[in-house]
């Protein structure tokens, strides 16, 4: 079967470093993507581990560890615009299809 | 701007009709998905094209369907629709080839179905 997942709500202040988890099972896999997705747009691409480690980009970094099906990604520095949901995805073996996790609302306050 | 269009932004019908939303990609993209998200169940994949052929088949009902065509937009047809299909409809696409090593996909900016 196919599983994503990741806690459905978070919140914390401006300033703040917040760590958001993703566990995963998938039948195959072919890396793990982050979306960050403002209520009733588009998501966007904020990172992408296919290989176990630390992806550092900016103030977001994101993890993978392929034997522990987890990963999260890190936010620091928050600011209030990075309310939002973060989507967790895994791509399947064949490249075909991305398996979403329902999100992570996180909210931020000053 | 992901470069990806998508028409009609929103869509007000009712229950038993048809409706048809459409997808431009990205320039060169030949690869296009489209996704169904609703409040309940988050972004499900329903199905990939790939150059004009069905490439993959998520959680498609079989009143939906789609196509992509020789100028690589697509069209997502939803037929006898249903209070539950109420709901936003993503279309992305990608640059490479579906086993190529890396696959982002880039979202349009949806389209807000709602069945009366």
């Amino acid at each position: 079967g196919q599983n994503i997942d990741q806690p459905t709500e978070m919140t914390a202040t401006e300033g703040a470093i917040v760590q958001i988890n993703c566990t995963y099972q998938t039948s195959g896999f072919n890396g793990l993507f982050w979306y960050q997705q403002h209520a009733g747009e588009a998501p966007t691409f904020l990172s992408y581990n296919v290989l176990d480690g630390l992806e550092e980009k900016g103030r977001f970094s994101s993890f993978l560890s392929r034997s522990k099906g987890y990963s999260y990604l890190l936010l620091k520095e928050l600011q209030m615009k990075d309310s939002a949901s973060y989507l967790c995805a895994a791509l399947n073996q064949a490249g075909t299809a991305l398996i979403f996790g329902k999100g992570t609302t996180l909210s931020v306050s000053s | 701007d992901s470069g990806v269009t998508q028409t009609p932004k929103h869509l007000i019908t009712a229950t038993g009709q048809r409706v048809t939303l459409r997808c431009s990609p990205r320039s060169g993209d030949l690869s296009v998905y489209w996704y169904q998200q609703s409040l309940d169940q988050g972004l499900q994949f329903l199905i990939q094209y790939y150059n004009g052929e069905e490439r993959a088949k998520g959680n498609i009902l079989e009143r939906f369907s789609a196509q992509q065509f020789p100028d690589l937009h697509s069209e997502l047809n939803l037929s006898s629709l249903e209070l539950g299909d109420s709901a936003l409809y993503f279309c992305a696409s990608s640059p490479q080839i579906p086993d190529g090593p890396y696959n982002e996909q880039f979202f349009g900016p949806g389209t807000r179905l709602t069945v009366l």
